[in-house]
């Protein structure tokens, strides 16, 4: 079945800093792929997503793009700020059938 | 546009008392899903459901659990008889429609205590 692999945490970068948080994901056919960021004490919040292979999603400085020949969805930063911590998750979506990564919890350090 | 919407957002029972759980998916969404979090854990799925409907149940406990999505008013997950191991978060998300592009979009979630 799909399922998504992501990077484990945690993460502690210092501001400014660049972050790449990996993602793979196993898949039939042709899913779409999410990025979503949980605050403490708060919901998900969709950050990001591609729908098709070579697609970038991009959202407040974040990045990800759809990498079939790697099945992979990596999330980037070129400089975080400490108001990025949080927990970023990496989801697909195969048919109305949403699987999540385990989250990456990330702290960013003034 | 309001958002999906939870409630009660914290819920402390006592084991062996019953628990509802409420959530007004976003306005024009007829598709909800129910998802568990443990501390410190990512989302496990629970069910899907539409209108009056069960579509997929594969995570859900096979017993004290319950979910229904009534024509009229919220969706509602009902946990009796609970126990400690209940205690976590429980995030409602909907999404407009079926297919792989629609992403699900999440309520603020309801965090159960069990004591």
């Amino acid at each position: 079945g799909n399922s998504v692999t992501q990077m484990e945490g945690p993460v502690t970068l210092s501001e400014e800093a660049f972050l790449t948080i990996n993602c793979t994901y196993t898949a039939t056919g042709y899913p779409s792929l999410f990025w979503y960021v949980q605050y403490p004490g708060e919901g998900l919040q969709l950050l990001l997503k591609a729908t098709k292979a070579d697609d970038k999603g991009s959202n407040k400085g974040f990045e990800a793009t759809y990498r079939k020949e790697t099945t992979s969805f990596h999330l980037e930063k070129g400089s975080v700020q400490v108001s990025d911590s949080a927990v970023y998750f990496c989801a697909l979506n195969g048919n109305n059938d949403m699987r999540f990564g385990a989250g990456t919890r990330l702290t960013v350090k003034p | 546009n309001a958002g999906v919407m939870q409630n009660p957002r914290h819920l402390v029972r006592r084991r062996g008392q019953e628990a509802r759980l409420r959530c007004s998916p976003m306005k024009g969404h007829s598709h909800v899903y129910w998802y568990r979090q443990l501390p410190e854990e990512g989302l496990k799925f629970m069910v899907y459901l539409q209108k009056e409907n069960i579509i997929d149940e594969s995570g859900m406990p096979k017993e004290r659990f319950s979910a229904e999505f009534p024509k009229e008013g919220p969706s509602i997950l009902r946990i009796q008889q609970v126990v400690r191991g209940d205690s976590a978060a429980y995030f409602c998300a909907s999404s407009p429609d079926r297919g792989h592009s629609y992403e699900q979009y999440f309520g603020p979630g309801t965090r159960l205590t069990v004591t």
